[in-house]
């Protein structure tokens, strides 16, 4: 089970808006900088988003990044087929066992 | 060009001992944080390790600490994982990844290699 929570599915149309939530709690996403990575089928991870909601170079305006408290949100705008891809949440934890964090993951279908 | 190259991954059996290697090219090794990711077959991301830039701080998952060694070579441009007391749930593509956080306690990975295949089974 994962520390970062996130729902494991999510579908909306070609052209629509869909968001992915990310709950954590104190020791990880409420007090450190929260990441996020799109994974194509059969490739490595690519970030999309870093501290809470920048975008590296590259990455379209589609795609933003929030943090609120202990959850964090990932949205996707103007939805396309190439979107289709397993979507993980990433952070710092601080507690005793100091180390990196992952969601679930979200598999996003585009119908 | 940014390029992050895995290798040694094998099938070993449980008990077993593996050393994984991550050749690095494209960027200033010395300046950056480096991580282990794995990934389970029809599984999710899991965090394995990091290590500073100089090797002065690394910090694992609880999941491996006591059994995996992670450490780097600035003059050879290479990460390592070394992996000890191999289990079956330690089957995965591991994935060396580039973080360039000013610190280690943050999770920014901007450059991820392909990764490489352990399988412990018997």
């Amino acid at each position: 089970q994962s520390v970062l929570t996130q729902p494991p599915s999510v579908s909306a149309a070609p052209g629509q808006k869909v968001t992915i939530s990310c709950s954590g709690s104190s020791s990880n996403i409420g007090n450190n900088y929260v990441s996020w990575y799109q994974q194509l089928p059969g490739t490595a991870p690519k970030l999309l988003i870093y501290e809470n909601n920048k975008r590296p170079s590259g990455i379209p305006d589609r795609f933003s990044g929030s943090k609120s408290g202990t959850s964090a949100t990932l949205g996707i705008t103007g939805l396309q087929t190439g979107d289709e891809a397993d979507y993980y949440c990433g952070t710092w934890d601080s507690s005793l066992s100091a180390g990196g964090v992952f969601g679930g993951g979200t598999k996003l279908t585009v119908l | 060009e940014v390029q992050l190259v895995e290798s040694g991954g094998v099938v070993v059996q449980p008990g077993g001992s593996l050393r994984l290697s991550c050749a690095a090219s494209g960027f200033t090794f010395d300046d950056y944080t480096m991580h282990w990711v794995r990934q389970a077959p029809g599984k999710g991301l899991e965090w394995v390790s990091l290590i500073s830039w100089d090797g002065g701080s690394t910090y694992y998952a609880d999941s491996v600490k006591g059994r995996f060694t992670i450490s780097r070579d600035n003059s050879k441009n290479s990460l390592y994982l070394q992996m000890n007391s191999l289990r079956t749930e330690d089957t995965a593509l591991y994935y060396c990844a580039k973080d360039p956080s000013p610190t280690v306690t943050t999770i920014t990975l901007d450059y991820w290699g392909q990764g490489t295949l352990v399988t412990v089974s018997s």
